[in-house]
């Protein structure tokens, strides 16, 4: 299952800077995607998400940025924070009907942030 | 800040046995899931729950697998007999409409 890919499993991000994590999907039936952030012995926690409607939302530091044609996703943090280093997941969703349905994620990156 | 529970942190178990893993989902929430995350692997879907039956389940969820809200507060997925390929980390779920909230996970270990 390849429908959600994050193809950098690292990123290293000096403080102050931004982070860039970057998503891409197969499945064009997908309309709703969303970030979580992940730390060690924790669930996914959510960050920000974004509907196939929009190109763009914005949350404080985070920002995700939508791509419909060419299927890509981007989540930017800035500036970035030392608290920010956490493993950083892309997940989709086919939204049947009023609800989401499953969620299917990307292997995730892992956002090291130094000061 | 409501969230979801799960118990056991971990649990280990001898293959063939059956397991009972417990999420306490966000209280106004309508909507259950299960996930789980094989080391090294992608988090996976299992099973989504809704008005007190499954609304979805992928393939990983066979027959030695079941969901219940025994009550009104707890969700409940069961593994029958399990196999060494079963040691995961076990995510329970919830939502109101969109976003998905998850718990802690259960680390499961078959030995």
């Amino acid at each position: 299952d390849q429908q959600v890919k994050q193809n950098s499993p690292s990123l290293s991000v000096q403080e102050g800077r931004i982070s860039i994590l970057n998503c891409d999907y197969t499945n064009s039936m997908f309309d709703y995607f969303l970030w979580y952030k992940k730390y060690p012995a924790e669930g996914p926690t959510f960050l920000i998400s974004i509907s196939s409607i929009k190109d763009k939302n914005e949350d404080g530091r985070f920002t995700v940025f939508l791509n419909k044609s060419a299927k890509h996703l981007s989540l930017h943090i800035v500036p970035s924070q030392p608290g920010d280093s956490a493993v950083y997941f892309c997940a989709a969703s086919l939204g049947r009907g009023s609800t989401l349905g499953r969620l299917y994620f990307g292997r995730g990156t892992q956002l090291t942030v130094w000061p | 800040e409501p969230e979801v529970t799960q118990t056991p942190s971990h649990q280990v178990t001898q293959m063939g046995q059956e397991v009972i893993l417990r999420c306490v989902p966000i209280s106004n929430h309508l909507y259950f899931y299960w996930y789980r995350q094989i080391l090294g692997q992608k988090v996976e879907f299992l099973v989504s729950f809704y008005n007190n039956e499954i609304s979805e389940k992928s393939e990983i969820f066979d027959d030695q697998f079941s969901v219940e809200r025994p009550d009104g507060s707890n969700f409940t997925l069961k593994i029958r007999s399990t196999k060494l390929e079963d040691s995961a980390m076990y995510f329970c779920a919830s939502s109101m409409v969109t976003e998905q909230f998850f718990g802690p996970g259960t680390r499961l270990t078959v030995l």
